[in-house]
């Protein structure tokens, strides 16, 4: 079985300040790990994933994550926030070699002047 | 390239009536989903197909929920009798296959409101 927890329903941020999501996951086998994000009435978009290879991921619009297994973490950053931040994120798990999706309750991100 | 279509955006509907969700994948994908996402939470699948047969329905109630995808292309999802705790956003996605690395693209959703 698989399941990810991320620890936070709801992150506030500045505008031009650090963003950080967290994530835990739990699963039997070596994992992906993704996260997609969801702006408002528009489809789930992939920011990045992790399959095994670097442990340092960098996806779209300057977001990154770091998997760490003894932490069984995979927390999403990015240095500084812009306003289009604004949107829910969802921290991801499947399967090693597979691809059926467990998403986790999904932290939403309000960014502020 | 065209993303996912579905149709319709929004649906209101009464309890114990009848609904049908359209789902036309990105060309060339073989592996089409559809997910059931409940305010507040994440989305959950319901149903996995690999051209028109289905990998995965083990998540889908199947005493009021049935899906096709006859020709192994577009998709129909379909409600009947409709309950008020089916009230959420149906989401399909496409992917080119089942490996890994085959990354699932979703459309923006179908938000039905069952009163």
């Amino acid at each position: 079985a698989q399941s990810v927890t991320q620890l936070d329903s709801h992150v506030s941020v500045s505008e031009g300040t650090p963003v950080l999501l967290r994530c835990n996951y739990s699963s039997s086998y070596s994992p992906s790990l993704f996260w997609y994000v969801q702006h408002p009435n528009k489809g789930l978009q992939l920011l990045l994933k992790y399959t095994s290879a670097a442990t340092l991921v960098k996806g779209i619009n300057g977001f990154e994550a770091e998997f760490k297994k003894s932490e069984t973490s995979f927390h999403l950053t990015k240095p500084s926030a812009h306003m289009s931040d604004a949107a829910e994120y969802f921290c991801v798990v499947s399967p090693g070699g597979g691809n059926k999706l467990t998403f986790g309750t999904g932290t939403q991100l309000k960014v502020e002047l | 390239e065209a993303g996912v279509a579905q149709s319709p955006r929004y649906k209101i509907i009464e309890k114990r009536q009848s609904v049908a969700f359209w789902c036309n994948p990105i060309s060339g994908h073989a592996t089409l989903y559809w997910y059931q996402q409940i305010l507040g939470q994440g989305p959950k699948l319901l149903i996995q197909f690999q051209n028109n047969g289905v990998v995965d329905d083990s998540q889908l109630p199947k005493d009021r929920f049935s899906a096709e995808r006859l020709k192994g292309v577009d998709s129909t999802l379909k409600i009947q009798p409709a309950k008020l705790e089916d009230s959420a956003v149906y989401l399909c996605a496409s992917s080119l296959g089942l490996a890994e690395t085959d990354t699932q693209y979703f459309g923006p959703g179908t938000r039905l409101t069952v009163l």
